[in-house]
């Protein structure tokens, strides 16, 4: 199994960034999937869960609002839509691959993650 | 939001030696079927967060048998047997019952 993450970058406050997650090696739409980000230096944030079916979506209470998960099972994708970008959004994004299709409960693939700047 | 408590947070280690962090949690992480919705992480410098242990005490898969979790409720523990070199890193715990939250992370190293 492998996730592959893009679409980080440098965006100025109030910006928006769309990250993308390309897995391969399994039954995609049978596992909830994630993001997790990481300040540098810093500890590990759950960001956002959608479940398999992509009909169930959660999120951090620090993105509510701002940020949108979705997924396509067709072509094995997942998205976080991050709008009205904040400084402390700054952080490297982790796409993660749950256990379970309908909630993840622990992340058993990391991807390697895409770094997002705001400033 | 359950917030989750690491000890200690650097751990010198010698090689061969056993090793043991502790996690705890605010609410219990007991989910009714039975099971420690806790798990441990370990980031290699340079790397991504690796799963190791899953459900507090379940290797995941290609974990060496060094690598150990135990504990329920609100206390647990992750011990290492014997510490290698390339064991060394952040070792980090996260709750998966309500939504998810990590601890703070032990950063383990060699003396």
């Amino acid at each position: 199994v492998q996730l592959l993450e893009s679409g980080g970058g440098l965006v100025q406050p109030g910006g928006s960034l769309r990250l993308s997650c390309a897995a391969s090696g399994l039954t995609f739409s049978t596992y909830a999937m994630g993001w997790v980000r990481q300040t540098p230096g810093k500890g590990l944030e759950w960001v956002s869960s959608i479940n398999g079916g992509g009909n169930t979506t959660s999120y951090a209470d620090s993105v509510k609002g701002r940020f949108t998960v979705s997924r396509d099972n067709s072509k094995n994708t997942l998205s976080l839509q991050m709008n009205s970008l904040r400084a402390d959004d700054t952080s490297i994004y982790y796409c993660v691959k749950g256990r379970f299709p309908e909630r993840c409960v622990d992340f058993d693939v990391w991807g390697q993650g895409t770094m997002v700047t705001v400033s | 939001d359950i917030v989750m408590t690491q000890s200690p947070l650097s751990l010198p280690v010698t090689p061969g030696e056993p090793a043991s962090i502790s996690c705890r949690s605010s609410q219990s992480l007991l989910h009714r079927n039975g099971y420690n919705y806790l798990a441990w992480y370990l980031q290699r410098p340079g790397q991504s967060p690796q799963l190791l242990i899953y459900l507090a005490s379940h290797r995941a898969s290609g974990v060496p048998d060094r690598f150990s979790g135990s504990g329920s409720g609100t206390d647990f523990t992750l011990k290492i047997s014997r510490v290698e070199a390339e064991d060394v890193g952040v070792y980090s715990c996260m709750q998966g019952l309500q939504s998810y939250t990590f601890g703070q992370g032990t950063k383990v190293e060699i003396k």
